[in-house]
């Protein structure tokens, strides 16, 4: 059974301070997504991480990816209190397919303290 | 990003109506959509497939007569929950695919439905 697991589940953090969430998965997916939900809201892409070893930034967030140990990381720096949110990792139910059907983990969800 | 929409955004109905959802994408065409389900503070589940001009394929454990859908033209697609029942009660979620070089989803803003 495909499984995606995160961790931690549920994170409180000071301002300023820095942080990673962990996204593990079980099959061979050489893809993997991070997605951000808002209370309430849906869902915003953030990453698309398309093979081993890659690396992507966009502000205060870096995510990157290790398909040899199923692996995604998801670093938070300085944290700010916009930063707040729930955070999902994704990879293809089917690998390197464009079914569309994705695997969601259980979702980090992020508290950022002033 | 790409856009997509979803109407209605919350809907509250009696137990046994039938409840109408639709997704439409607004700035591309996609012969593929998805729809999710989403309970408080749980993940999203994929719930089916919808393919325009086709029928849509159901995740094991999902009723095809509970949850219709039709995929109507390349930018709807249209979830009816089937005699609602409070355990329906739900956040659905839509989704598409714009790039087919990848899988990234662009997810609609979703329904939030109440099965009284």
């Amino acid at each position: 059974e495909l499984k995606v697991e995160q961790n931690p589940l549920f994170l409180s953090m000071q301002e300023g301070k820095n942080y990673t969430i962990y996204c593990n998965y079980s099959t061979t997916s050489d893809r993997l997504y991070w997605y951000r939900q808002d209370p309430g809201k849906s869902l915003e892409s953030l990453f698309v991480l398309l093979s081993n070893g890659a690396v992507k930034q966009e502000g205060r967030l870096m995510a990157s990816l290790d398909t040899k140990a199923r692996l995604s990381t998801l670093h938070i720096t300085a944290a700010v209190h916009d930063l707040s949110a729930t955070y999902f990792c994704a990879v293809d139910k089917v690998r390197s397919s464009n079914t569309g059907k994705l695997i969601f983990g259980q979702g980090t969800t992020l508290q950022v303290k002033p | 990003g790409a856009v997509v929409s979803q109407h209605p955004s919350r809907v509250i109905c009696k137990s046994g109506t039938s409840v109408k959802i639709e997704c439409r994408s607004l700035d591309f065409q996609a012969t593929t959509m998805f729809w999710y389900r989403q309970f408080p503070k749980q993940s999203l589940m994929l719930m089916a497939t919808s393919n325009e001009g086709s029928k849509a394929t159901y995740e094991q454990g999902v009723e095809k007569d509970k949850f219709l859908i039709n995929h109507a033209s390349l930018t709807l697609s249209t979830l009816t929950v089937t005699s609602a029942h409070p355990e329906d009660s739900s956040f659905y979620i839509c989704s598409a695919n714009r790039d087919p070089g990848t899988n990234e989803q662009f997810f609609g803003p979703g329904t939030r439905l109440t099965v009284l």
